[in-house]
């Protein structure tokens, strides 16, 4: 979806080291959203955020942290990885009920 | 938490086959969305469901709101190969939006 972009696309980091992964959307939504996906267990929410400055943790929030400074920007922080955090992280924004994807960052964590 | 339990996990059809495939829960959802997931990409939504009862629509897919409201259901006719992809259930609660475990679906020619 051109309205979401994620960067990286993929990514390799050693356990300890830290990054940061970036979402941005330019159709103005309040709601923004950060998943990951592990085969077999569909996508489970890690952090949220209802509009600028705010956040809120989901249903796998340890071992992430999350900033939303600007309204188009999401920013998803890991700052010690871990080998159990390889996943494939999915950006989304959201309008209602309807999400937008962005195209995932693949990480492995070695 | 809440969860939705989708199944079945994987089907593996043959094309022109008629697909169904469900999704339920133990909590009372106001919405039902579907989505795909093609490789590779993120997913993409393809009916969303707000009245219990209600039946939709798009080409080729008819999704249902159960009910109960407990549960939906996604049904593909006439399958084609360009159906592969992962077909997840989801439901909006207090702004979150929360995924099933996804139907796996592959095609042959």
């Amino acid at each position: 979806n051109a309205g979401v972009t994620q960067t990286p696309k993929f990514r390799v980091l050693k356990t300890g080291q830290s990054m940061t992964l970036l979402c941005a959307q330019d159709m103005n939504h309040e709601y923004m959203y950060w998943y990951r996906q592990d085969p077999g267990m569909g996508l489970r929410l890690i952090h949220y955020s209802v509009g600028e400055g705010t956040t809120a943790k989901g249903e796998v929030p340890d071992g992430y942290n999350v900033s939303r400074l600007k309204k188009q920007n999401f920013l998803l922080g890991l700052e010690s990885a871990a080998p159990s955090q390889t996943s494939v992280y999915f950006c989304a924004s959201v309008a209602g009920t309807e999400a937008f994807f962005g195209q995932g960052t693949r990480l492995t964590v070695v | 938490g809440q969860q939705l339990n989708q199944s079945p996990q994987s089907m593996f059809i043959q094309e022109g086959e008629d697909v169904s495939m469900n999704c339920t829960s133990s909590s009372i959802f106001n919405t039902w969305l579907w989505y795909k997931q093609d490789p590779g990409e993120g997913p993409v939504l393809l009916i969303a469901l707000y009245k219990a009862g209600e039946l939709t629509s798009n080409g080729r897919l008819t999704a249902q709101f159960g009910i109960t409201r407990k549960d939906s259901f996604l049904n593909i006719s006439a399958s084609i190969p360009s159906d592969v992809g992962i077909y997840f259930c989801v439901s909006s609660n207090t702004g979150k939006l929360i995924f099933g475990q996804g139907t796996t679906l592959q095609v042959k020619p």
